[in-house]
Order: C-alpha cells, then sequence, then structure tokens
C-alpha cells in the first residue's frame, strides 16, 4: 500500500522569506511525485512532478521540490515566498506499476499562510 | 475553456434521495478518474477509468455509488440513498495514456446532504 505524511498541517512564512512544506511517502516500488495546489472553492492545480533524473524539480510559479529516495521525501521549496502562494498544499505519490499505479495517494494538505 | 468540467458545482439533497454527477475531461484524456474529498483531508481515489472501461474501483466505492463513461467521453457518478456521510466535493480528473503523466483536475462537485 502506499502512503504520503505531511507532517505540519500548517505553515506560517513572511513574505519574501524562503518556504518549505514537506513531504515524506512509502511506496513498494519507485514512486512518481506530484504536488498540487488548491485555492478556496478550486479544484487542484497541478505544480510539479518528479519521473526520473534529476532530483530538483522546478515547477510553476516558481516553485521546487527536492527527491530524495533515502528519506523518502519530496519537499516543496521555493526560494521567496508571496502573499498569493497561500493556499492549500497536497503532495501525491503514484506507484510505478501494480495495482497502486493508476491511483494518486495524497497527503492531507498542508495550509500555507504568506505573512505581509 | 478546455479543462475537465463538472456539472453541478454545488448539490444540496435530503438523504435517501438519488444524485449524480457529471464529468467532462479533457477531449485527449481516455483516462479519468473520480476521488472524493472531505474537510481537512486529502482526495481519496474512488474509480478510474481507461476510455469506457472501469478498471479499479476502491473499497470506499459502496453498493451505492455507481460510475459510468459509456462512450469513453463524459463520465456520471451517482449516489443512491444519499447518507449524511457522502457530504463531501467530489472531484473528477483525466489524464493522456502515458503512466508518467499528471492528472488534471476539475473543479469538483460539493455535495451536501441534510
Amino acid at each position: 500500500a502506499q502512503s504520503v505524511a505531511q507532517p505540519e498541517d500548517q505553515v506560517n512564512v513572511a513574505e519574501g522569506n524562503p518556504l518549505t512544506v514537506k513531504c515524506t511517502y512509502s511506496v513498494s516500488g519507485n514512486p512518481y511525485l506530484f504536488w498540487y495546489v488548491q485555492y478556496p472553492n478550486r479544484g487542484l492545480q497541478f505544480l510539479l512532478k518528479y519521473i526520473t533524473g534529476d532530483n530538483l524539480v522546478k515547477g510553476s510559479y516558481g516553485f521546487e521540490a527536492e527527491f530524495n529516495k533515502s528519506q523518502t521525501s519530496f519537499h516543496l521549496k521555493k526560494p521567496s515566498a508571496l502573499v498569493s502562494d497561500s493556499a492549500l498544499y497536497f503532495c501525491a505519490v503514484r506507484d510505478r506499476i501494480g495495482a497502486g499505479s493508476y491511483q494518486l495517494t495524497f497527503g492531507k494538505g498542508t495550509k500555507l499562510s504568506v505573512i505581509p | 475553456d478546455t479543462g475537465v468540467s463538472q456539472n453541478p458545482r454545488h448539490k444540496i439533497t435530503k438523504r435517501g434521495q438519488n444524485v449524480t454527477f457529471r464529468c467532462d475531461p479533457i477531449s485527449e484524456h481516455n483516462r479519468l478518474y473520480w476521488y472524493r474529498q472531505t474537510l481537512g483531508q486529502g482526495p481519496e481515489f474512488l474509480t478510474y477509468f481507461q476510455n469506457e472501461a472501469q478498471l479499479e474501483k476502491s473499497r470506499l466505492l459502496s453498493d451505492r455509488f455507481s460510475a459510468e463513461r459509456p462512450k469513453g467521453s463524459f463520465s456520471t457518478l451517482e449516489i443512491q440513498r444519499t447518507e449524511q456521510g457522502d457530504s463531501a466535493m467530489y472531484l473528477c480528473a483525466s489524464s493522456l495514456p502515458v503512466t508518467n503523466t499528471e492528472a488534471f483536475f476539475g473543479q469538483g462537485t460539493r455535495l451536501t446532504v441534510v
């Protein structure tokens, strides 16, 4: 079975400061990893994904994430936070093969608040 | 707008009634997914279609739930004899038939059972 843990329910950061939203995962094989963002009353918007290759993945709106296989982590980062980044962020995993290869398993989400 | 479209956006129903939601995926996407999201939780997988074939169903999908994708295009999710515990956001997503691709989500249908 695959699972995702987002250990922080909420992250507060001052505008202009770097931000990190943490994610760890568990999957039987090699993972595909994703970050999505959800604004109030909106669906999920894709930010970035790790498939293979370079462990540092760059995505939309200046976000990036670092895949660490030994720590089974995929933390989301941004060098300088904007107030408009305030939203709910979800990490998700999908196995490459087998029963879990069609479905995304999401974490519970982390609410990011960027303080002006 | 060429994204995933879901209708209705909101639905309030009385307990025991049946409800049906519709999802129109991105046109070239042959994979379609349904997820359910409750307050304070991440989305949970319900079911998956490749073209018109329903290939995977979660144990969350009780006998009261049924999903169809009759012509491999739009999909419907029906809930029979709704219960208060069915209150949630129902999300539809679609993707290309490539294993490493991301899924694109619609804005969801928020169901409230009173």
